[in-house]
């Protein structure tokens, strides 16, 4: 089975600034796909980003962007220039195509507060 | 569109009583998914559906059943709420192995 892990339960960073959020896995497959959802106070979860195992090529969304190390799995997201609107708990999710039914497992979120 | 919407948004149940959430989807999506987020341990799957008509175990399942009658819809069935079921529940949905559109939530305290 499939784990995820988020070691940073809070994150905070002042407006303008970059901060990175980590996440690790650990899974034998080779192809899998990795996601970053965001979830504001409003509570809906929002797909941020996502990460193709097989692409070596790092996904870029905006201001969002991952740093992903399959060898050492790896998965963190970087936000620059953070704005307020990025307040949200974000979590990191893994996902096996074709083999899974397309089922997620998360790791346990990290806070993120961004201060003015 | 309307998405994905979860009925009711919050509820209130005494431990023993029975309740169904309901999820719909108008994007004509395959596979529907339940979850529940609980503080620390992230979305962990309680059953999914990879059509109308079919449903299986996730990780969480105990405690719960689920219909599919219809493909734009998923039920989530308590039959006998317990304290443990306390959390938030999310419905998403997914045209295949790929993306999930998430609901809003429904809030449910069991007293």
């Amino acid at each position: 089975a499939q784990t995820v892990t988020q070691s940073q339960p809070e994150m905070s960073v002042q407006e303008a600034e970059t901060v990175t959020l980590s996440c690790t896995y650990d899974t034998s497959e080779n192809n899998y796909y990795l996601f970053w959802y965001k979830q504001p106070p409003s509570r809906q979860m929002i797909l941020v980003i996502r990460q193709e195992a097989y692409k070596q090529q790092n996904a870029t969304e905006n201001r969002f962007s991952v740093n992903f190390q399959k060898a050492a799995k790896s998965f963190s997201l970087k936000i620059s220039d953070s704005q307020l609107g990025d307040t949200a708990m974000y979590f990191c999710a893994f996902m096996k195509p074709l083999t899974s039914y397309g089922k997620l497992t998360f790791g346990q979120g990290t806070i993120l507060t961004v201060h003015p | 569109n309307a998405g994905v919407t979860q009925t009711p948004k919050f509820r209130v149940l005494k431990t023993g009583q029975s309740m169904t959430l309901l999820c719909a989807q108008d994007m004509n999506h395959e596979y529907m998914y339940w979850y529940r987020q609980d503080p620390g341990m992230g979305l962990r799957l309680i059953h999914y559906s990879v059509g109308e008509g079919t449903t299986a175990k996730g990780e969480v399942p105990d405690g719960y059943n689920v219909s599919r009658l219809k493909k734009q819809n998923f039920l989530l069935g308590l039959e006998s709420a317990a304290p443990s079921q306390t959390s938030v529940y999310f419905c998403a949905s997914s045209p295949s192995w790929d993306e999930q559109f998430f609901g809003p939530g429904t809030r449910l305290t069991v007293l």
